[in-house]
């Protein structure tokens, strides 16, 4: 069982590129959640999905958009990347949306020059 | 607001006891998490507590204070390989966690 996986796990973009950072789980979790973490700060909470086919929008969703068209994917998409979205961003998945621990992928690595 | 605050770094001896405080303000409250995350690695969950009190499992424990909005992680026999950032996060009305930025703790010998 691999739990949650993501890819890449590290890409150089440059800036205006779209991108997208895949999210997979196999552990048939209902809610899935986007964070980034920048150093000094505490993770952040991009998009989020409750259950499949429906999504919300987290503490700092401009610039992000995501999609869950099955119960295992919740894909990140860049738009236009920015270079102020250069983080470590981690994809995050719980049994549901109350108090339910929530497990991690080991994260992607972006840098947008 | 929402807020959560926490040391930024601690150095303890191996083999001794270090005390990890966290203080919260959420809109409502959900339960306070504890995470450990080791450098370049995902954060992994550590302990979850709602009520009032003392959660002990295994060399880790964790505090709650509601009225307080006060909680500690305590981790015994501190061993090298607890050299990490521990990570606390309350949730708030919306099931949402709000994520403090971590308390790094380094061990020495």
């Amino acid at each position: 069982i691999a739990g949650i996986t993501q890819a890449p796990t590290s890409q150089i973009l440059a800036a205006g590129r779209r991108m997208t950072l895949r999210c997979t789980q196999d552990m048939r979790h209902n809610a899935m959640y986007w964070y980034r973490q920048d150093l000094g700060l505490g993770l952040r909470l991009i998009h989020y999905s409750n259950t499949a086919g429906t999504t919300g929008k987290g503490e700092v969703p401009d610039g992000y958009s995501v999609s869950r068209a099955n119960t295992d994917d919740f894909p990140l998409t860049l738009a236009s990347a920015v270079p102020s979205q250069t983080s470590v961003y981690f994809c995050a998945s719980s049994g549901g949306p109350g108090t339910d621990t929530q497990y991690f992928g080991p994260g992607t690595r972006l840098t947008v020059l | 607001g929402q807020n959560i605050d926490q040391p930024t770094e601690m150095t303890a001896t191996e083999g001794a006891i270090v005390q990890i405080n966290c203080t919260y303000q959420t809109s409502g409250f959900n339960g306070l998490f504890w995470y450990q995350q080791h450098a370049g690695e995902a954060p992994t969950f550590l302990s979850y507590n709602v009520l009032d009190g003392l959660e002990e499992k295994g060399r880790f424990s964790s505090f709650l204070s509601r009225s307080k909005g006060y909680s500690y992680l305590l981790l015994k026999e501190l061993q090298m390989k607890d050299s990490a950032s521990y990570l606390c996060a309350g949730m708030d009305s919306n099931y949402q966690l709000i994520w403090g930025a971590g308390t790094k703790l380094i061990i020495k010998p």
